[in-house]
């Protein structure tokens, strides 16, 4: 079965650093770009980057470029999602996804993890 | 890079269809084919309804139709049942990144 699991939910206080984590399984983690999803509290979705496991090739949204850092350890088929110093307005639900097809990312995202939730309050 | 223009809501009775417009730019929904559209129940996971614009992945009903115009892509659910009431996302890229509608709540009367 092809599935991503992503590590639990996590209470922090501002300017601590976070790395929060997500794990495939049943497919070629190396191949297929996964990306990373915010959605604040009863808000939408928000596109926040993607990662090539397979050469750790990295694209982010601009609204999030320099906010956060993605990365991927594909010895253990990982990828992760990171913080140095957190603040409020990070406090929310944070999905990783996997892209349809191998290789390439334009075409939607079909395997998605259970989400993480974040919250980060003094 | 603003979000996609969905409407906030919109509503039909089982049996109906109804229609979601997700609206860019030439630079993203106008560029490609390639508007995803996500399903999204109250505490779960978004789940991939059409990608590349019109294709369903399997398992998915095909009540569920994508198409595109211009600058507007539009999610068409036929047959409305109970269970589709849910928020849905529209999703494009613009260059190298992507970036999402603003969501659609969509009841069933």
């Amino acid at each position: 079965e092809v599935q991503l699991v992503q590590s639990g939910a996590e209470v922090k206080k501002p300017g601590e650093s976070l790395k929060i984590s997500c794990k495939g399984s049943g497919y070629s983690f190396t191949s297929y770009w996964i990306g990373w999803v915010r959605q604040m509290p009863g808000k939408g979705l928000e596109w926040m980057g993607i990662i090539y496991p397979g050469d750790s090739d990295t694209r982010y949204s601009p609204s999030f470029q320099g906010q956060v850092t993605i990365s991927a350890d594909k010895s253990i088929s990982t990828a992760y999602l990171q913080w140095s110093s957190l603040k409020a307005s990070d406090t929310a639900m944070y999905y990783c996804a996997r892209h349809v097809f191998p290789h390439y990312y334009y075409y939607g995202m079909d395997v998605w993890g259970q989400g993480t939730t974040v919250t980060v309050s003094s | 890079q603003s979000a996609l223009t969905q409407p906030a809501s919109v509503s039909g009775s089982p049996g109906q269809s109804i229609t979601i417009s997700c609206t860019g730019t030439s630079s993203d929904v106008g560029s490609y084919n390639l508007v995803s559209w996500y399903q999204q129940h109250p505490g779960k996971a978004p789940k991939l309804m059409i990608y590349e614009g019109s294709k369903r992945p399997s398992g998915v009903s095909n009540r569920f139709s994508g198409s595109k115009s211009g600058n507007t892509a539009s999610l068409t659910i036929s047959g409305l049942q109970a269970e589709d009431e849910a928020d849905y996302y529209c999703c494009s890229y613009a260059g190298s990144s992507g970036i999402f509608g603003g969501g659609t709540k969509l009841t069933v009367l």
